[in-house]
């Protein structure tokens, strides 16, 4: 049981480059999210998807876009890079049920030149 | 909107003392608590998860009680070890959807040899 796993785990960009993260899940959970944490600045959530086919804006959303064409996949892009993006990446996901614990991947770094 | 607060920050500790992790949230409207370790470069590691119709849970040296009239959690950890050095995050589920979840910032944790 793999649990929440990202890939890539590290990743340098030149500013205006794209990537995207993909954030894979095998325990059937209906919601995952994508978080950004700075220092100083703790968790702050950027997208969210409460089921396959979903996607909503957290609290810092913009210069992100994200897809969740499969329960178990919930990807986050960056069209064009900027320093300001230069962060650490995790992906969470937890069931619908109001008990549900809510599980981590191990990050990604990512460093925007 | 939800806030959750730990206080203090930062936290240091001789090898063998007993201590207390506070976490403050401002809705006690929740479904849950959930307490999270964090090493340092790594993601987020569940310690205990507390539904709002409980007010403890353990896990060997770990104690989590929840006080939901008063906006309150506490992690109490006995007899703290060099290994248990590392920042402590409180998340709380909350609002008309049970995918809302709320972090405080944590607190750095040090236990001195």
């Amino acid at each position: 049981n793999a649990g929440v796993t990202q890939t890539p785990k590290f990743r340098v960009l030149k500013t205006g480059q794209s990537m995207t993260l993909l954030c894979a899940q095998d325990m059937n959970h209906e919601y995952m999210y994508w978080y950004r944490q700075d220092p100083g600045m703790g968790l702050r959530l950027i997208h969210y998807s409460v089921g396959e086919g979903t996607t909503a804006k957290g609290e810092v959303p913009d210069g992100y876009n994200v897809s969740r064409l499969k329960k178990q996949n919930f990807l986050l892009g960056l069209e064009s890079a900027a320093p300001s993006q230069t962060s650490v990446y995790f992906c969470a996901s937890k069931d619908l049920a109001r008990a549900g614990e809510l599980f981590f991947g191990e990050g990604s770094r990512l460093t925007v030149l | 909107k939800q806030e959750v607060t730990q206080i203090p920050a930062a936290l240091s500790v001789p090898e063998g003392e007993n201590l207390v992790l506070n976490c403050s949230f401002t809705d006690s409207a929740i479904y849950n608590l959930q307490w999270f370790r964090q090493d340092p470069g790594k993601g987020l590691t569940s310690l205990l998860l507390i539904q709002s119709s409980q007010r403890e849970q353990t896990s060997g040296r770990l104690n989590a009680s929840l006080d939901k009239s008063s906006g309150r959690s506490t992690l109490y950890i006995a007899a703290s070890q060099p290994g248990d050095s590392a920042t402590y995050l409180c998340a709380v589920v909350s609002g008309a959807g049970s995918y809302q979840l709320t972090f405080g910032k944590g607190t750095k944790l040090s236990v001195i040899p």
